[in-house]
C-alpha cells in the first residue's frame, strides 16, 4: 500500500532551536518531495531527493533508502519557518505523489 | 517568475451556483494536475491531464470537471458547489508522466456560502 506517515503531527519551539521532522514511505517511491504550506497559503516546494542530502540556506533534507526513512532540518529556526511542513513521494507503479498528514510548526519569538 | 499561476486566488460561490477556477503555466509542461485540499488535511488528487488525454480519478465526485484547451492552461468546473466542497484547490504541473518533480501554483481558496 501506498503510504507515507508524519511525526510529528504538530511541533512547537522556541527561536533557534534545531527542528527536525521526519518522514516514512512504503517500498516503491521514485522520489520525495519536502513541501512548505504557510497558513492559508499554497505549495511551495523546498526539496526534491530520491538520495543523500540536500542543502538551501537553514534547510536540510536527508534520506535513508533502506530505511525508507526522510527527515527535514531547519537550522537556527525563526518564527517565519511557522508553516505546515509536507512530505509528499511519488510511487512509480501508480504515478501518483502520495502525501503525508503534514507537520504544523510554530516558532515562538 | 511566476509559473504556475491560478486565479482568482480567492473564491466566493454560492450553494449550487457554478464556479470555474482557473491554472496557467508557463512551463510548457504536458502534465497537469488538479489537487484538492480540505482543512488540516492533506492534498487528494482529483484529476489530471497529461497532454489533452483526461485522467479522472476514482473517487473523484461527478460534479468536478475539467477542461484543458490548450497546453497553457487548465481549468476546473464545480457544476453545483455544495458546503463540502469549500476547500483549497492547487493545481500543479510536471514535464511529463513519470516525471516526479511537480511544480505548485499559490492555490486558489474556496468558500461556499
Amino acid at each position: 500500500k501506498n503510504e507515507v506517515e508524519q511525526s510529528p503531527q504538530n511541533l512547537t519551539a522556541q527561536e533557534g532551536e534545531f527542528i527536525t521532522i521526519n518522514c516514512s514511505y512504503s517500498v516503491g517511491i521514485s522520489a520525495l518531495h519536502w513541501l512548505q504550506q504557510h497558513p492559508g497559503g499554497g505549495i511551495v516546494s523546498l526539496f526534491m531527493l530520491s538520495s543523500g542530502k540536500k542543502k538551501h540556506g537553514r534547510l536540510i533534507a536527508t534520506i535513508n533508502i533502506q530505511e525508507k526513512h526522510s527527515s527535514l532540518h531547519i537550522t537556527a529556526s525563526h518564527p517565519r519557518d511557522s508553516a505546515v511542513y509536507i512530505c509528499a513521494a511519488w510511487y512509480q507503479g501508480a504515478q501518483k505523489l502520495v502525501f503525508g498528514q503534514g507537520t504544523r510548526l510554530t516558532i515562538n519569538p | 517568475d511566476a509559473m504556475v499561476i491560478q486565479n482568482p486566488r480567492y473564491q466566493v460561490t454560492q450553494f449550487g451556483k457554478p464556479v470555474t477556477l482557473s491554472c496557467s503555466q508557463t512551463l510548457n509542461h504536458n502534465v497537469m494536475y488538479w489537487y484538492q485540499q480540505k482543512s488540516s488535511q492533506a492534498p487528494k488528487l482529483l484529476f489530471h491531464y497529461y497532454d489533452k488525454d483526461f485522467n479522472n480519478e476514482a473517487d473523484t465526485p461527478d460534479n468536478f470537471q475539467s477542461r484543458r484547451p490548450n497546453t497553457s492552461f487548465c481549468f476546473l468546473d464545480i457544476r453545483s458547489p455544495g458546503l463540502g466542497d469549500a476547500a483549497m484547490y492547487l493545481c500543479a504541473t510536471s514535464r511529463d508522466r513519470v516525471s516526479y518533480e511537480q511544480y505548485f501554483g499559490p492555490g486558489t481558496r474556496l468558500t461556499v456560502t
